[in-house]
C-alpha cells in the first residue's frame, strides 16, 4: 500500500517552461487536492477534486491546471513557469465524506523556477 | 472570506513544560477543524478532526479542543520528539465537497 505518490521529488525549471507534477493514490479516495507551501505562509490550496471528472479552484489557482480522468490520478500542470511558482507542492487525498477523516499527504515536490 | 490564523508562529519549550497552541478561525459554517503535524522535509500527518464546539480529542501528550471561534492544541509534558510544525485547517460550508484551508502553522521546539 503506497498511499499518495508524488513525482518528481525535485525539479528545476526555466521561466516559461511547462511541466506536469504527478500525483497518484492507491486508496480509492474520492477527494484529492493540491497545495503549495511557502515559508511562513502555511499550505495554500491550488485546486481540488471531489471525484473523477470534477475539479474546482482553491485559493491560488492562477497559472495551474488540473484534470481528474481517473480516481487514482490527479496531475497538476504548470502552463508557463514563473519564479513566483518556486515552492514545495503537496498532493493530498481523503476517503468518502470529504476530508473529515483527515488527508493523507504525499512527500512533496520541491520546484525551483529560475 | 474564510480565514485561519495560528499563534504563536514559533514556540520553544523545555522538556516537560506544558503549553497550548491556538488556532482561530472565521468561516461561514464549520464542517470540521483539523490538526496536523509536519516534520521537516515531509508531508503533514493527520492528528485530529473536531466537528462541534465543546468537542475534545486526545492522543498521547496532545489534546485538541474546540470553541465557536477557536481551537487549542494542548501539549502536556512534551518530549523532544514532539518538536514539529503543527498545522490547523478548516473545512467550511455544509458539503463534504467544500474546500479545506490551512493556517500558517506553529513551529514547536522542545529542548531536552
Amino acid at each position: 500500500n503506497a498511499g499518495v505518490t508524488q513525482t518528481p521529488k525535485f525539479q528545476v525549471l526555466k521561466t516559461g517552461q511547462s511541466m506536469t507534477l504527478q500525483c497518484a493514490q492507491d486508496m480509492n479516495h474520492e477527494y484529492m487536492s493540491w497545495y503549495r507551501q511557502d515559508p511562513g505562509m502555511g499550505l495554500r490550496l491550488i485546486h481540488y477534486s471531489v471525484g473523477a471528472g470534477i475539479t474546482d479552484q482553491g485559493e491560488v489557482p492562477n497559472g495551474y491546471n488540473v484534470s481528474r480522468s481517473t480516481t487514482e490520478d490527479f496531475p497538476l500542470r504548470l502552463l508557463s513557469a514563473a519564479p513566483s511558482q518556486t515552492s514545495v507542492y503537496f498532493c493530498a487525498s481523503s476517503g468518502t465524506g470529504g476530508a473529515s477523516y483527515g488527508y493523507t499527504f504525499g512527500s512533496g515536490t520541491r520546484l525551483t523556477v529560475v | 472570506e474564510d480565514q485561519v490564523t495560528q499563534s504563536p508562529e514559533a514556540l520553544r519549550l523545555q522538556e516537560g513544560e506544558s503549553s497550548s497552541l491556538n488556532c482561530s478561525y472565521t468561516v461561514s459554517g464549520l464542517r470540521g477543524l483539523f490538526w496536523y503535524r509536519q516534520d521537516p522535509g515531509k508531508g503533514p500527518e493527520f492528528l485530529f478532526t473536531l466537528y462541534s464546539a465543546g468537542e475534545e480529542k486526545e492522543k498521547e501528550r496532545l489534546k485538541a479542543t474546540l470553541t465557536k471561534k477557536e481551537s487549542f492544541l494542548h501539549i502536556t509534558a512534551p518530549k523532544p520528539e514532539d518538536s514539529a510544525t503543527y498545522l490547523c485547517a478548516v473545512q467550511a460550508g455544509y458539503s463534504s465537497a467544500s474546500k479545506i484551508i490551512f493556517g500558517s502553522g506553529t513551529r514547536l521546539s522542545i529542548r531536552p
